[in-house]
Parts: structure tokens; C-alpha cells; sequence
């Protein structure tokens, strides 16, 4: 199985801060990789698909990046309303495998 | 609007079964991948099976095969979770989730119903 793991496990960020999130598989993924967020009690919502692909409504202020085996998820502003828990998600194999999450808060 | 409802989740005893059903609306059905999701209270997110558009392609993950069976009614517009045999370890929130393929364009989970929990305990 592909793994990917996560860094760092938990951050905590001023609003208006720059914030990155990485995501490291075990095995090139070319452009695989996925990224969700969760708050709490709710469902996972897709952020960012084909590692660098803005969903559909999500703000301009999330991006991703990378190819291969890294890979990065960056804020561009930490709003308050973004305190949740990311998870990326690798798609070039079955079983689909997610990182373990990162989990943000705000200062 | 597209949407997606789970149902059928319970606590049931170690080595027990159960149904997991979930409802989808606001898209054409047939034309996608399902998937189950669970997550473990306080844990990640595990993906559990697929199931493709006319039902023909199927997998599960390792801790399930054999176990579980999912299956898809697309006249109803439905997909399922048999859960048989069941263990202390498949205690988890249930998401079905529309599962995306777009090849080099993306593969992806875009829509996720709120879950259905699951409880194995004596």
C-alpha cells in the first residue's frame, strides 16, 4: 500500500499568517494527491484535487503543490474560520490512503 | 442539489451484521464511482470500498475484504454496505462519498454525506 504521512501533526497560526501543511508518500504518485478539510462534526470537504486544482467555491487563499512524492498545502492568510483538520489523500492506487491530519488552530 | 444520505447504522454484538444504505440526489448516479469512508471516533479517515458506475468493478480494503459487500441499485439511485462478521474495530462514523475519476485530471471524493454510525460492542 501507499502510504503518505503528514507534517507537522498539529500547528497553531495568528489569523493573517501563512500557513503550510506537507504530505510525503512512500511512492511517486505523479499527480495523485488530494486534499480535504474537516470541522468538527461534519463531514471532510475537498479543497484541492490533482495537487494544485482549487476546488469549486473553495477560497483563493488555499493552494497546493508538488509532484511525486511531496507535496504541500499552503494558506495563504489564516482566516478563523479555517481552524479544522486537513488530510491528504493519495488516489494513484488502490486502497485510496489518507495522511493522518493536521490538525490547525488559531491563536 | 446534490446530495447524499446515509442510513442504517446501530450498535450491534461483536460478530453481528448490518446494512448500511445511503440516497443519492442531484446527479446522474450511473455515471459514477461510490465509495464508502469511515472514520473512527477520534481517528483519520479509512477508505472501506468502491464500487463503479454500473456496478461491474468492485474492491475493499484489507481490514473488510471478505466481510463487507457493496453493492448498487441504480434505478434507486442507491448504494450499500453489507457488513457481516462484524468487529470491535469496524466501530466508526460510515460516510458514502461520490468518487470521482478523471484519470491524470483527478481522481477524488467531492461529495460526502453527513455519516451513519456504526457501534460493535457486547
Amino acid at each position: 500500500d501507499i502510504q503518505v504521512t503528514q507534517s507537522p501533526s498539529s500547528l497553531s497560526a495568528s489569523v493573517g499568517d501563512r500557513v503550510t501543511i506537507t504530505c510525503r508518500a512512500t511512492q511517486s504518485i505523479g499527480n495523485y494527491l488530494n486534499w480535504y478539510q474537516q470541522k468538527p462534526g461534519n463531514a471532510p470537504n475537498l479543497l484541492i484535487y490533482a495537487a494544485s486544482t482549487l476546488q469549486s467555491g473553495v477560497p483563493s487563499r488555499f493552494s497546493g503543490s508538488g509532484y511525486g512524492t511531496d507535496f504541500t498545502l499552503t494558506i495563504s492568510s489564516l482566516q478563523p474560520d479555517d481552524s479544522a483538520t486537513y488530510y491528504c489523500q493519495q488516489s494513484y492506487r488502490t486502497p485510496r490512503t489518507f495522511g493522518q491530519g493536521t490538525k490547525v488552530e488559531i491563536k | 442539489q446534490v446530495q447524499l444520505v446515509e442510513s442504517g447504522g446501530g450498535l450491534v454484538k461483536p460478530g453481528g451484521s448490518l446494512r448500511l444504505s445511503c440516497a443519492a440526489s442531484g446527479f446522474s448516479f450511473s455515471e459514477y464511482y461510490m465509495s464508502w469512508i469511515r472514520q473512527a471516533p477520534g481517528k483519520g479517515l479509512e477508505w472501506v470500498s468502491y464500487i463503479s458506475g454500473s456496478g461491474t468493478t468492485i474492491d475493499y480494503a484489507a481490514s473488510v475484504k471478505g466481510r463487507f459487500t457493496i453493492s448498487k441499485d441504480n434505478a434507486k439511485n442507491s448504494v450499500s454496505l453489507q457488513m457481516s462478521s462484524l468487529r470491535a474495530e469496524d466501530t466508526a462514523l460510515y460516510f458514502c462519498v461520490r468518487d470521482v475519476r478523471r484519470g491524470s485530471s483527478g481522481d477524488f471524493f467531492d461529495i460526502w454525506g453527513q455519516g451513519t454510525m456504526v457501534a460493535v460492542s457486547s
